[in-house]
């Protein structure tokens, strides 16, 4: 398993800021995830955070609006720019060990109330 | 493109009961199929991994199958107890490697 430690747990965040959001894993893991889960809906991922160089965004995710950093095999940030009431959301990391069949892993989350 | 379809969307049941939830997913190609349960403003909790090659795996008083063929799987919660009132989830992962969410089924077991 991993032990997957997620910062902040919450926060408040006026229109127009930038917020940093900090993935730890207790263990050095290949894959990192980031997804996003708005009020009332699935997980959507957002991104793959590869280690030594740039994520892998999905469909109508941008680099300028969620830069992610990954300067390690046990650390990830997430990064959301500018942010909008839109971006009201659950951010998750997530993991997959590799080991127990590809279980992936979340975090606790980190929910962002822009206002 | 796959889509991961759970029913019911929400369930209520007395305390004590058995019960199954219901994921069904529209490409049968998948890697594994993951349910997971979601506390209130919380992260997931992984339950259960099922592998393409597997049936079903338990794990205490849950149960999940799955049948490729048909692309369905069932969560089956035996005697539920209050404190399983969460909202599950479940996951198919994609021969891409693309992970695709169902949107859950918010239970509720009533003491």
């Amino acid at each position: 398993s991993a032990v997957i430690s997620q910062k902040p747990s919450r926060d408040i965040c006026q229109r127009g800021t930038s917020l940093t959001i900090q993935c730890q894993v207790d263990s050095q893991v290949t894959m990192m995830f980031w997804y996003r889960q708005q009020p009332g809906q699935s997980l959507t991922l957002i991104a793959t955070a590869n280690q030594g160089s740039e994520a892998t965004y999905e469909s109508g995710f941008v680099i300028d609006k969620f830069p992610i950093s990954r300067p390690n095999l046990t650390f990830s940030t997430l990064t959301v720019s500018n942010m909008s009431p839109e971006d009201s959301s659950i951010y998750l990391c997530s993991v997959d060990t590799g080991n127990s069949g590809n279980t992936i892993y979340f975090g606790e989350g980190s929910w962002l109330t822009v206002v | 493109k796959q889509e991961v379809t759970q029913i019911p969307a929400a369930l209520s049941v007395p305390e004590g009961e058995n019960l199954v939830l219901n994921c069904s997913f529209t490409d049968s190609a998948i890697y594994n199929l993951q349910w997971f349960r979601q506390d209130p403003g919380k992260g997931l909790t992984s339950l259960l991994l099922i592998q393409s090659s597997q049936r079903e795996q338990t794990s205490g008083r849950l149960n999940a199958s799955l049948d490729k063929s048909s692309g369905r799987s069932t969560l089956y919660i035996a005697a539920s107890q209050p404190g399983d009132s969460a909202t599950y989830l479940c996951a198919v992962w994609n021969r891409d490697d693309k992970i695709i969410f169902g949107k859950g089924t918010r239970l509720h077991i009533l003491p």
